[in-house]
């Protein structure tokens, strides 16, 4: 039963151009989607979030969309750079329950 | 302020031994958590603990593993008599008693890579 998914366990995208990391969700009950990113050999590192109550947060170069009615969630990296090269993890939560169920994990490369 | 610590960063265990892994919070925060991560997979939530107290332990196989946080020291997760399946890397992550869903802030240590052979 996995509750989020991330369909592409891969991407490539060119220095400067714009990633776009997809997420996929099954419960419309979650109430705060987060995403993060991982080096290999190192725990994973919280990016940006958004709660269930909005459509879209930005920080920086990273901004997150949700769209509620499709159950997706995107992160966009504008521009993309070498050191965003990593995995990348979305992940949801409920409150009241403090477990994040994460997703499989999206390979960004960044190619220079 | 230093980060969650763990340790150690590489254990490697015979099938059967015990493996005990050793996780100390971020300064200030009193909410640990637990995750494991299997080759080529997500991380998957094992625990959630408060000082001398188990939350959640939902995602704990319900055998030869357990987990703890006492009033002094790092929280420890336990795995007795220990399978080649049991090989993964088990992330401790923790979060500070403030509004909002504890959850969301949590900080990842850099994890224990347990390999059993």
């Amino acid at each position: 039963d996995q509750q989020v998914k991330q369909n592409s366990p891969s991407l490539s995208v060119q220095e400067g151009r714009i990633s776009i990391l997809n997420c996929d969700y099954t419960n419309s009950m979650f109430d705060y989607f987060l995403w993060y990113k991982k080096y290999p050999a190192e725990g994973p590192t919280f990016l940006i979030s958004i709660s269930s109550i909005k459509d879209k947060n930005e920080d920086g170069r990273f901004t997150v969309f949700l769209n509620k009615s499709a159950k997706h969630l995107s992160l966009h990296i504008v521009p993309s750079q070498p050191g965003d090269s990593a995995v990348y993890f979305c992940a949801v939560l409920n409150f009241g329950n403090e477990k994040l169920t994460f997703g499989t994990g999206t390979r960004l490369t960044i190619i220079p | 302020n230093a980060g969650v610590m763990q340790n150690p960063r590489h254990l490697v265990r015979r099938r059967g031994q015990e493996a005990r892994l050793r996780c100390s919070p971020m300064k200030g925060h009193s909410h640990v958590y637990w995750y494991r991560q299997l080759p080529e997979e997500g991380l998957k939530f094992m625990v959630y603990l408060q000082k001398e107290n188990i939350i959640d332990e939902s995602g704990m196989p319900k055998e030869r593993f357990s987990a703890e946080f006492p009033k002094e020291g790092p929280s420890i997760l336990r795995i007795q008599q220990v399978v080649r399946g049991d090989s993964a890397a088990y992330f401790c992550a923790s979060s500070p008693n403030l509004d909002g869903p504890f959850g969301s802030r949590a900080f990842f240590g850099q994890g224990t890579r347990l390999t059993v052979v």
